[in-house]
């Protein structure tokens, strides 16, 4: 049992290039997250899905798509890199239940020069 | 909407040393509150989390924390500190009806030393 498991661990872009950020869960979860992290700044949720075909934006969505075509898979895409995209990424999943824990995978450390 | 400030980016302890987290909240409804643990290059790891009844919640690890709907509270403890205990330590918060989306802290990096 894998949980949460985000693809690349690392990668490093030029300005402009794009790229996609997948996540894959395997505890059938309903809801799905991506979360951006900052020195001194927590998690921010950049976009969030809560059943397949459906997306939402969060508190930080532009610059980013996101795709949940299959319910155990949310891909993050960035289109043209800034380097103010340089982060670290996170997804999360969690039933579709109030209250219920997020469940987070080990992150992606993405540097746009 | 909702927003936690944990008081203190860095706090350091002694091993054996009392820990003590802060964490508040502002919520316009009841809240559901969490705390994390995130150790080096990991993800985050859910360490307890208070939904209703008990405001005395005990989670891993030997830490607890109390909701105190007075204070909008919802500090992090552990009587003694063990090396094992160095991490950052994130507390955040959801709403009923929220999907799970969760509005983080900016976070306590936790140094124990000898």
């Amino acid at each position: 049992n894998a949980g949460v498991t985000q693809t690349p661990k690392f990668r490093v872009l030029k300005t402009g290039q794009s790229m996609t950020l997948l996540c894959a869960q395997d505890m059938n979860h309903e809801y799905m997250y991506w979360y951006r992290q900052d020195p001194g700044m927590g998690l921010r949720l950049i976009h969030y899905s809560v059943g397949e075909g459906t997306t939402a934006k969060g508190e930080v969505p532009d610059g980013y798509n996101v795709s949940r075509l299959k319910k155990q898979n949310f891909l993050l895409g960035l289109e043209s890199a800034a380097p103010s995209q340089t982060s670290v990424y996170f997804c999360a999943s969690s039933l579709r239940r109030d209250n219920q824990p997020q469940h987070f995978g080990d992150g992606t450390r993405l540097s746009i020069l | 909407a909702q927003s936690v400030t944990q008081l203190g980016s860095h706090v350091s302890v002694s091993e054996g040393a009392l820990v003590l987290l802060r964490c508040n909240y502002s919520s316009s409804v009841p809240p559901y509150l969490f705390w994390y643990v995130q150790y080096p290059n990991q993800g985050l790891q859910l360490l307890l989390k208070y939904t209703t009844g008990a405001t005395l919640v005990k989670g891993i690890n030997g830490f607890e924390a109390e909701f105190k709907k007075s204070e909008t509270s919802f500090h992090l403890t552990k009587p003694s500190a063990h090396m094992s205990d160095a991490a950052e330590y994130f507390c955040a918060v959801s709403t009923p009806g929220g999907y799970n989306k969760l509005i983080f802290g900016a976070g306590t990096r936790l140094a124990v030393h000898p």
